[in-house]
């Protein structure tokens, strides 16, 4: 069985500063992994994915992912947010049956 | 082209009513995906196309009913819903192939039944 666990449900971080949303899974065997951003009323944008051997991944609009094996994480950084970043944020996690498993999601709410 | 296009953007129909929403894609891709999203909820697996083959059907209502014409055309076909089902439908697709291969995503048609 596969899972991703997105432990918060929101995540308030003031503009300019870094923010940090979290993600852990659960899988047998190698783990491929994707972050998505929901902006209100629209469908799912692509950000970034792991793929083998590169543990920070660089995404789109200077989103990056730190991979961690040990702790089976996949953790969505930004060294500076925006009020524009605003929006609901998807880890996922495609296993042997090919399609994707979601997280709970992630509100994230950056405050001017 | 990296777009999936989904139509209508809104639909509102009574219980009685049937009617299609209709996705396209020109990227080639082999896969596609009917999802429903309830709000601030992640998306839920309805049914995979593979190859223009129904592949999975997650235990959707027959009153839900997919169809793919063609490499490019993924639709589905609703009749007597339920005001339950009022939900963001999401279509997407990707290439059939490595696992590390991420899935595009069209807008939605947000779906209200009255």
């Amino acid at each position: 069985a596969q899972s991703v666990a997105q432990p918060e449900d929101q995540v308030n971080v003031a503009e300019g500063n870094p923010l940090t949303v979290k993600c852990t899974y659960s899988v047998s065997g190698n783990p491929y992994l994707f972050w998505y951003v929901q902006y209100p009323n629209r469908g799912l944008q692509f950000l970034l994915k792991y793929i083998t051997g590169d543990n920070l991944v660089k995404g789109s609009y200077g989103f990056e992912a730190e991979f961690n094996k040990s702790q089976t994480s996949f953790h969505l950084k930004k060294p500076s947010a925006l009020v524009s970043d605003s929006a609901l944020y998807f880890c996922a996690l495609r296993g042997s049956a090919r399609q994707l498993t979601f997280g709970s999601g992630t509100q994230l709410t950056v405050l001017p | 082209d990296t777009e999936v296009t989904q139509t209508p953007k809104h639909l509102v129909m009574g219980m009685t009513n049937k009617k299609s929403l209709k996705c396209e894609q020109h990227m080639g891709h082999r896969a596609m995906y009917w999802y429903k999203q309830k709000a601030k909820k992640p998306p839920e697996l309805m049914f995979v196309y593979s190859y223009e083959k129904l592949s999975i059907n997650e235990s959707v209502p027959s009153r839900f009913s997919p169809e793919c014409p063609n490499s490019s055309l993924l639709n589905l076909h609703l009749h007597a819903l339920q005001p339950e089902d009022s939900a963001l439908y999401l279509c997407a697709s990707s290439p059939l192939g490595g696992y590390n291969t991420e899935a595009f995503f069209g807008q939605g048609t947000r779906l209200t039944v009255v």
